[in-house]
């Protein structure tokens, strides 16, 4: 059974600061998804990472995938409010558009 | 374009009663999904479509969910009879075959009392 693991569940930072979330997936895939939720809202995608070493940017947002390590990282760069929102991590069973197995998530808020 | 349309977007029923949520999935995307969103947690998969075809409903829980998805287009979710724990928020979202990119709906958030 696939499971995903995202740390930390919860994280309250500073405007200005960097972080990372981690996500870690307990089998073999080659596709990893990156989600934000804003409250009482949709999943919105960032970042689809489909090979080993992959690195995607997007403004403050820097994903990067290690999939012999299983391990994919989300860093936050010097960190604005409008980033506050719920990240969730998702990986795919197996190929084609098979359904996607999430993390619990992980709920950000950046204070000024 | 249109993305993923979702009916309605809230309902409040009690318990034991049926309710039914409608997904329009974004034109031309022959794979739907139906997602399950508890408070605080991540989306689990309950169904998959391809085209008309359910290819996986191992998590649905079908004493009491059903799914349909007749010409392979809109798709509609069933729960007959509800119940406290169904509460939660049903996503659906859709791809193209064999494409790595799903598009989610806005959700129904379902308050069963």
């Amino acid at each position: 059974e696939l499971k995903v693991e995202q740390n930390p569940l919860f994280l309250s930072m500073q405007e200005g600061k960097n972080y990372t979330i981690y996500c870690n997936y307990s089998t073999t895939s080659d596709r990893l998804y990156w989600y934000r939720q804003d409250p009482g809202k949709s999943l919105e995608s960032l970042f689809v990472l489909l090979s080993n070493g992959a690195v995607k940017q997007e403004g403050r947002l820097m994903a990067s995938l290690d999939t012999k390590a299983r391990l994919s990282t989300l860093h936050i760069t010097a960190a604005v409010h409008d980033l506050s929102a719920t990240y969730f991590c998702a990986v795919i069973s197996g190929g084609g558009a098979d359904g996607l197995t999430f993390g619990k998530g992980t709920h950000l808020i950046i204070q000024p | 374009e249109a993305g993923v349309v979702q009916s309605p977007r809230y309902k409040i029923i009690e318990k034991k009663q049926p309710v039914a949520f409608w997904c329009n999935p974004i034109s031309g995307h022959n794979t739907l999904y139906w997602y399950l969103q508890n408070l605080g947690q991540g989306p689990e998969l309950l169904i998959r479509y391809e085209n008309e075809e359910a290819v996986d409903d191992s998590q649905l829980p079908k004493d009491r969910f059903s799914a349909e998805r007749l010409k392979g287009v809109d798709s509609t979710l069933k729960i007959q009879p509800a119940e406290l724990g169904d509460s939660a928020v049903y996503l659906c979202a859709s791809s193209l075959a064999d494409s790595y990119e799903q598009y989610f709906g806005p959700g129904t958030r379902l308050t069963v009392t």
